[in-house]
């Protein structure tokens, strides 16, 4: 158990919808990073806080948007839903937000589009 | 941008054969990281290499970085089952605002 806590694990939906994914980070972890894993564009990037703050940005499509929240959770928000976004979700955390940072990941959300 | 590929895809071995895979960044790292993910589960920190051809094991791991800081190899000691899954390599690129997972190399391991 990372410690990193995903809800909700299994969401399916329509294209044209939008959805919320959220994660609360280890305790005592104050960045949050979050992730898209899809078979044919492996582990990418979207996107990390910090503290509250948006500390790197990544491969995030406009149609997504993040925050973390002064209690360290954090979302993600999904909107304008197509079949390719269709993936497992993945939120990490770790202690700072520096570059050397081990991530802890959780153990992600299962999105299908219909 | 930068791009972190790795070789080989997938690797099929008897359990008890050695192991190794390869990493390789279009550009210098600052750091490399490896994580390993089981079927059906989630990443997990392997470890992080800093230094000019730094060389750290675990058990049965020894993990490489390049002289030039642009590749890394993690090799595994006669394999067992347990070490079935994928093997990724990560960096951040050099503004720190991407950090980059190479594709991953699947290890099957046959009892």
């Amino acid at each position: 158990d990372s410690g990193v806590t995903q809800t909700p694990k299994h969401l399916i939906t329509a294209t044209g919808q939008r959805v919320t994914l959220r994660c609360s980070p280890r305790s005592g972890d104050l960045s949050v990073y979050w992730y898209q894993q899809s078979l044919d564009q492996g582990l990418q990037f979207l996107i990390q806080y910090y503290n509250g703050e948006e500390r790197a940005k990544g491969n995030i499509l406009e149609r997504f948007s993040a925050q973390q929240f002064p209690d360290l959770h954090s979302e993600l928000n999904l909107s304008s839903l197509e079949l390719g976004d269709s993936a497992l979700y993945f939120c990490a955390s770790s202690s700072s937000g520096g570059r050397n940072q081990p991530q802890h990941f959780g153990d992600g959300t299962r999105l299908s589009i219909l | 941008g930068q791009q972190v590929m790795q070789i080989p895809q997938y690797q099929h071995v008897q359990e008890g054969e050695d192991f190794t895979t390869y990493c390789n960044s279009s550009t210098t790292l600052s750091n490399i990281q490896w994580y390993k993910q089981r079927p059906g589960g989630h990443p997990v920190f392997l470890i992080q290499l800093v230094k000019s051809g730094e060389v750290k094991k675990q058990k049965r791991l020894t993990f490489q970085f390049g002289e030039a800081k642009k590749n890394s190899s993690l090799h595994i000691t006669a394999t067992q089952t347990t070490d079935v899954g994928t093997y990724f390599c990560a960096g951040w690129d050099n503004y720190g605002q991407n950090f980059v997972f190479g594709p991953g190399t699947r290890l099957s391991v046959l009892p």
